[in-house]
């Protein structure tokens, strides 16, 4: 079956670092985003991106966020200058459709980010 | 924002037994949907509801979209041991991002 994968699995940084986070949707999907979850807390909404643009962006996706889809496959998360409170667990999310039966999204197993 | 409240936040239960656990919302949504979180892992899609009323089972799993839209439970009947894990609800208004509940941390006492 089909699914949502992302690398690395665990990324430590120094704060003030760049980071980009890869994730490769499903294949036929065209709606793609971004969760992350601090630890032991909920998951929360950062970013959708449709069409080559971002859809809708939470209050936690700030300048120093930015996501591409730079070919047909990749798509990526990058945060410009880490900080510390960006440690958290970052997952990527697709659906091939908006509305009716089958918009579900499918969620990739993560990629643990640590700020030091 | 939409906020999502999850009861009951864990649960210790004996194998076998049924669970139940709900998520209320002081906002409607349109869709409801029940994620399972294991440790070191993304939410896997349990089971999704589309509309006001709609009850839907998926094996041992049962969920309820709640008349009002508000709210939304989830049964899981005998449970096994590799029920362990976090519950997450999450709902949508429009199509595009999940709202998440607060989770509820599921434990199977030997």
């Amino acid at each position: 079956e089909p699914e949502v994968t992302q690398t690395p699995s665990h990324q430590v940084t120094q704060m003030g670092q760049e980071v980009i986070l890869r994730c490769v949707p499903i294949s036929n999907h065209l709606y793609f985003y971004w969760y992350r979850q601090i630890l032991g807390q909920k998951v929360e909404f950062l970013v959708s991106f449709y069409n080559n643009e971002i859809s809708e962006k939470s209050e936690i996706f700030d300048d120093q966020f930015s996501v591409e889809r730079p070919d047909g496959s990749n798509f990526t998360l990058k945060i410009r200058s880490t900080k510390l409170e960006d440690s958290a667990m970052y997952f990527c999310a697709s659906k091939v459709i908006a509305g009716g039966p089958k918009d579900t999204q499918y969620f990739g197993p993560g990629t643990r980010l640590t700020v030091l | 924002g939409q906020q999502l409240n999850q009861s009951p936040q864990s649960m210790f239960i004996q194998e076998g037994e049924d669970v139940s656990m709900n998520c209320t919302s002081s906002s409607i949504f349109n869709t409801w949907l029940w994620y399972k979180q294991d440790p070191g892992e993304g939410p896997v899609l349990l089971i999704a509801l589309y509309k006001a009323g709609e009850l839907t089972s998926n094996g041992r799993l049962t969920a309820q979209f709640g008349i009002t839209r508000k709210d939304s439970f989830l049964n899981i009947s005998a449970s096994i041991p590799s029920d362990v894990g976090i519950y997450f609800c999450a709902g949508r208004f429009g199509n595009e991002k999940l709202t998440f509940g607060t989770g509820t941390r599921l434990t199977i006492i030997p």
